[in-house]
């Protein structure tokens, strides 16, 4: 069965330091990965997916992320942070079966101080 | 280009009282819907989902139910509110070959 971990329900970073939100997975058969942002009181945004092509994935405002097999890892990164950065990330991963459905970590939240 | 909308953004209702969201698709046809629903300081739970006009399925047992009456309007409901129906309440729609989703901008459900 597939499932979805992330490392740290709270991150903290300076503005301009790196930012480094971790995802591991479970999956029996090749994934799909996703990584989404929410800010306060507003949907979820996708932010980069991985679909078994490069395994170095780049999405929007500044975030990429690498698929590692050997680790089962789905890490999100930016190599300085913004204040407008701030926001809760989520990792997901998609249930193989049928019908789309995704599973979706706990949720990482990313603060950004001067 | 596609389009998710949701309605009402903000609601308080109080403890008994029926709901109704509504969620609609614009820019595609024969999408998955799903609704999600984030209590305060937690991830996301996903209560139901369609895959097709009348076609549901239900993740949790719970007090609220779904009905998908058009292609791309989906509709969640409730005969009497608990307390424990408060949360932000988030629909979905994928279609696309990596079954990803998109969501709409949520709705904030206040029970008193």
């Amino acid at each position: 069965a597939q499932s979805v971990t992330q490392l740290g329900s709270h991150v903290s970073v300076s503005e301009g330091a790196l930012v480094l939100l971790r995802c591991n997975y479970s999956s029996s058969v090749p994934p799909y990965l996703f990584w989404y942002v929410q800010y306060p009181n507003q949907g979820l945004q996708l932010l980069l997916k991985y679909t078994s092509a490069a395994t170095l994935v780049k999405g929007i405002n500044g975030f990429e992320a690498e698929f590692k097999k050997s680790e089962t890892s789905f890490h999100l990164t930016k190599p300085s942070a913004h204040m407008s950065d701030a926001a809760e990330y989520f990792c997901a991963v998609s249930l193989s079966g049928g019908y789309n459905k995704l599973i979706f970590g706990a949720g990482t939240r990313l603060a950004v101080h001067p | 280009s596609q389009t998710i909308h949701q309605w009402p953004a903000t609601l308080v209702q109080p403890v008994g009282s029926p709901l109704s969201l509504e969620c609609t698709v614009e820019g595609t046809s024969n999408p998955n819907l799903y609704w999600y629903r984030q209590a305060a300081g937690r991830g996301l739970q996903l209560l139901f989902y369609s895959v097709g006009i009348g076609q549901i399925s239900s993740e949790v047992p719970q007090n609220l139910s779904a009905s998908r009456p058009q292609d791309r309007q989906f509709i969640l409901s409730s005969k009497k509110l608990l307390l424990s129906d408060s949360g932000f309440y988030l629909c979905a729609w994928s279609g696309g070959p990596a079954y990803e989703q998109y969501f709409g901008p949520g709705t904030r459900l206040t029970v008193t």
